[in-house]
């Protein structure tokens, strides 16, 4: 099955800084790619995705990027501030339509912490 | 809106008793999934089912057992509980579709087994 390692585990950054969040997946057949945001007492939500015919995907101050060959991909946080402080979690999945697609394989997660 | 609703929120219960935690959607969506949450271990699966007929063991399935008792309902059981399932457990779905595969998750049921 599908293994995903992520690091670091801990990330404290100054507000305006760079944050970046790395992970590696095992199984070359995966091809989804998705980000969740989980707040403090908050359930996950999805922050952004990728798909495997793509190398590099934006939406605002976010962005992730996929290397398909080192199968790893990772998350990058600009000019952060202090709400961007949560839980991150990349996960790996095979997308499609029959009963072995879409389960998802979690990392352990990264605890960002955005200082003013 | 339509959501994804958990009961009961947070529960306490002892070791040995049985224990079933239900999820509920309004999203339509034929595909949930059940996940336990412990620190430092990401997320991980339970149990999911793609529809009412269809129940697939996840990663860390032993000691639990599920049942879909419709289209929006989706419930997970532990017969005898032990003191290491105390965890955050979320419930999720997602829509059904080669293209579509964002999870939409519960608010989640912290339970605690003494």
């Amino acid at each position: 099955g599908e293994n995903v390692e992520q690091h670091p585990s801990t990330l404290s950054v100054q507000e305006g800084d760079s944050a970046v969040i790395k992970c590696t997946y095992s199984d070359s057949a995966s091809n989804y790619f998705p980000w969740y945001k989980q707040e403090l007492g908050k359930r996950p939500q999805l922050i952004i995705d990728i798909r495997s015919n793509v190398g590099e995907k934006k939406d605002q101050r976010i962005a992730v990027t996929l290397n398909k060959t080192a199968k790893h991909f990772s998350l990058h946080i600009t000019e952060t501030q202090p709400e961007d402080s949560a839980v991150y979690f990349c996960a790996a999945s095979r997308a499609g339509g029959g009963t072995s697609y879409g389960k998802l394989t979690f990392g352990q997660g990264t605890i960002l912490t955005v200082h003013p | 809106d339509a959501d994804v609703t958990q009961t009961p929120r947070n529960r306490i219960t002892k070791t040995g008793k049985r224990i079933m935690l239900e999820c509920s959607q309004t999203k339509g969506h034929d595909r949930m999934y059940w996940y336990r949450q412990d620190p430092g271990l990401g997320l991980r699966l339970i149990y999911y089912s793609f529809d009412v007929k269809d129940i697939n063991k996840g990663e860390i399935s032993d000691g639990y057992s599920v049942s879909r008792q419709a289209q929006a309902k989706f419930s997970l059981s532990l017969e005898s509980a032990i003191p290491n399932q105390t965890a955050l457990y979320f419930c999720a779905t997602m829509a059904q579709g080669l293209t579509v595969n964002e999870q939409f998750f519960g608010p989640g049921t912290r339970l605690t087994v003494l």
